[in-house]
């Protein structure tokens, strides 16, 4: 089993569309939680940390689930600068940031 | 400002040969790491530095050294390069190796041995 299990995609939304991506993870002794966003031959960048009572920021919003070691990210109002594949990612008790595949989002006009 | 950032961008070279990457960071970090991400998009810790000592070492090939001359830089050297350590290698820092805290990455330097 992966550690870090994600539907790869693509989805393909029109602008204005609410999208969202799952996430499952097998450590459950991981401690923090994070979405990070990759666009196209580009470094990983950080999108959101993921807290337990579940957090929003903008147009995103992610939640965790610990007892199902599941975590989720919503997109509201989708813009074509959303497009880009997005990780989610789960940090060990020991520090180590463990990648999923990512959920690669096309937005159309 | 480049936070994080790697030399060379890109990387052809032959099987066999010997190359380095270079990577610095001028975010004032105590933490420092290199990933390999392959052809299937996963991203895979491989090394990390805190304070330029060794806290995490993957099961990498023993071709692989990494060496932290000072906390700002985290170097990566690969010996006797083969096909399959073809990938995008990034290097990334954080503020210390705490849970919870950020990791920024480089550009990545592309890597392609033939």
């Amino acid at each position: 089993r992966k550690e870090v299990e994600q539907d790869p995609g693509p989805f393909n939304v029109p602008e204005g569309a609410t999208v969202a991506f799952n996430c499952t993870y097998s450590n459950s002794a991981s401690q923090s939680f994070f979405w990070y966003r990759q666009d196209c031959r580009k470094e990983p960048k950080l999108l959101m940390s993921v807290y337990s009572s579940g957090n929003e920021d903008g147009r995103f919003t992610a939640q965790l689930n610990r007892a199902s070691q599941y975590i989720s990210l919503l997109i509201r109002d989708s813009k074509l600068s959303d497009s880009a594949t997005y990780l989610c990612v789960p940090q060990s008790n020991t520090g180590k940031l463990i990648f999923g595949q990512g959920t690669t989002l096309q937005v159309k006009p | 400002d480049t936070a994080v950032s790697q030399t060379p961008k890109y990387l052809v070279t032959q099987m066999g040969n010997d190359k380095s990457i270079k990577c610095e960071q001028n975010l004032g970090h105590d933490t420092m790491y290199w990933y390999k991400q392959d052809s299937k998009k996963f991203l895979k810790i491989m090394f990390s530095y805190n304070n330029k000592e060794l806290i995490i070492n993957e099961t990498v090939p023993n071709r692989f050294s990494p060496k932290s001359p000072d906390k700002a830089h985290l170097n990566l050297h690969i010996n006797s390069l083969e096909l399959g350590d073809s990938a995008v290698y990034f290097c990334a820092s954080s503020q210390n190796q705490g849970l919870g805290e950020t990791q920024y990455f480089g550009p990545g330097t592309r890597l392609l041995v033939l």
